[in-house]
């Protein structure tokens, strides 16, 4: 199984600060990244596929970027709304797997 | 807009058989670009991808369940089902049924709101 290690674990920030979450994949893997929100209570959502496309309806401060191995997602004006759960999950080969999640809560 | 919903048992008892059904409303199972999907997720924990079906057939377990798991369809009702035997209380999750797009690269693009189940006596 390809292994998804996201850091960090978890993350404390300010509305309005631009943050960046990274996910190592323990192969090379192309662009096959989807990065995903989760609030309490929710299914996940997905913002960003195939490792930098916009998902439809998401807003643009969110962003993805990488190739390969290493991948990251930039959130850049943090929203209120944004404080959530958020992981990546890598889609090149099955078992699809997903990284341990970034728990990114208000300062 | 596509929709999905599961259900089934929110209690299954330890070493019988967990089976949960996905309804998909506004589109058609049918839709060749899609694998329809079953993942779960543990209290406090990642999701965990269980396996997928397409509507040619194919199909491709989680080899940690493989021996234990089906995923199938009923076209009529525009559904697809998870079967899970022998289950124990690590099987204790939130189940989610989802849609994996090919156009996207395989990214789950639509989930379900969730079901939880409890293996417990």
């Amino acid at each position: 199984d390809i292994q998804m290690t996201q850091s960090p674990s978890s993350l404390s920030a300010y509305v309005g600060d631009r943050v960046t979450i990274t996910c190592r994949a323990s192969r090379s893997i192309s662009s096959f990244v989807s990065w995903s929100q989760q609030k309490p209570g929710q299914a996940p959502k997905l913002l960003i596929y195939s490792a930098s496309f916009l998902q439809s309806g998401v807003p643009s401060r969110f962003s993805g970027s990488g190739s390969g191995t290493d991948f990251t997602l930039t959130i850049s004006s943090l929203q209120p709304e944004d404080f959530a759960t958020y992981y990546c999950q890598q889609t090149y080969s099955t078992p699809y797997t997903f990284g341990q999640g970034t728990k990114l809560e208000v300062k | 807009q596509v929709q999905l919903q599961e259900s089934g048992p929110g209690l299954v008892k330890p070493s019988q058989t967990l089976s949960l059904t996905c309804t998909i409303s506004g589109g058609s199972i049918n839709s060749g670009s899609y694998y329809w999907t079953w993942i779960r997720q543990p209290a406090a924990k990642g999701p965990e991808w269980i396996g997928r079906m397409s509507v040619f057939g194919k199909t491709d377990y989680n080899p940690s369940l493989k021996s234990r798991v089906t995923i199938s369809a009923v076209t009529s009702r525009n559904q697809f089902s998870l079967k899970l035997t022998s289950v124990a209380a690590a099987d204790t999750a939130v189940y989610y049924c989802a849609r994996e797009e090919a156009n996207r690269g395989s990214a789950i693009d639509i989930w379900g709101q969730g079901t939880m189940v409890t293996v417990s006596s």
